[in-house]
């Protein structure tokens, strides 16, 4: 298994340019998360979704889209990009919140820059 | 609002030493989760805390969930080069909008 995966791993682009980052797991995980971090603090939710068709707002979603077409797959676009979102991206996945609780398994991440 | 604070943020130690990282958090929640990143990589799971008195432990690290203090502590016991890594916890909401908020991090330096 390949786990969680990640494309691109490395992108840099011009403010105003947009572009889509996608994530794929093939552990039939139901809920996936797209994360970014910055230095200094941690990890924060951009969007989420709990299965095939639904997305959520998480903690920092303002200049990010996302959608879930297939159960495997969770793509997260900016359609204008700001320096304001030079970070790096990680995507998750874990199975579903129950009550073996819900461990999530990360991407390698995206190094993105945006002069 | 549900916040996670970490201390210390940065630790460094030497070989052979023991110390605690503690996760403190600010609204109730029996979710507890521990990660680890090393340098440009990304995290991966270590414990998963699912009730209050909750005790795991793997190797030098033992983790444990206290929900009546709000409290996480990850113990680290004679330390190895090898646990050099940002060690991050994880809070799960209970209720209400779904919530997974981590720390901001403890960047661990054991010296040799």
């Amino acid at each position: 298994n390949a786990g969680v995966t990640q494309t691109p791993k490395f992108r840099v682009l011009k403010t105003g340019q947009s572009m889509t980052l996608l994530c794929a797991q093939d552990m039939n995980h139901e809920y996936m998360y797209w994360y970014r971090q910055d230095p200094g603090m941690g990890l924060r939710l951009i969007h989420y979704s709990v299965g095939e068709g639904t997305t959520a707002k998480g903690e920092v979603p303002d200049g990010y889209n996302v959608s879930r077409l297939k159960k495997q797959n969770f793509l997260l676009g900016l359609e204008s990009a700001a320096p304001s979102q030079t970070s790096v991206y990680f995507c998750a996945s874990s199975f579903r919140r129950d009550l073996r609780g819900n461990e999530q398994f990360f991407g390698p991440g995206t190094r993105l820059t945006v002069l | 609002e549900l916040k996670v604070e970490q201390n210390p943020l940065f630790l460094s130690m030497q070989e052979g030493k023991n110390y605690t990282i503690y996760c403190n958090y600010s609204t109730t929640s029996d979710r507890l989760y521990w990660y680890r990143q090393d340098p440009g990589k990304s995290l991966e799971s270590l414990f998963v805390l699912l009730s209050n008195g909750a005790v795991k432990q793997e190797g030098r690290l033992m983790a444990s969930l206290d929900t009546k203090a709000r409290l996480s502590t990850l113990h680290i016991t004679a330390a190895v080069h090898d646990l050099s890594a940002t060690y991050f916890c994880a809070v799960e909401s209970n209720s209400g909008t779904y919530k997974y908020i981590f720390g901001t991090g403890t960047r661990l330096k054991v010296l040799a």
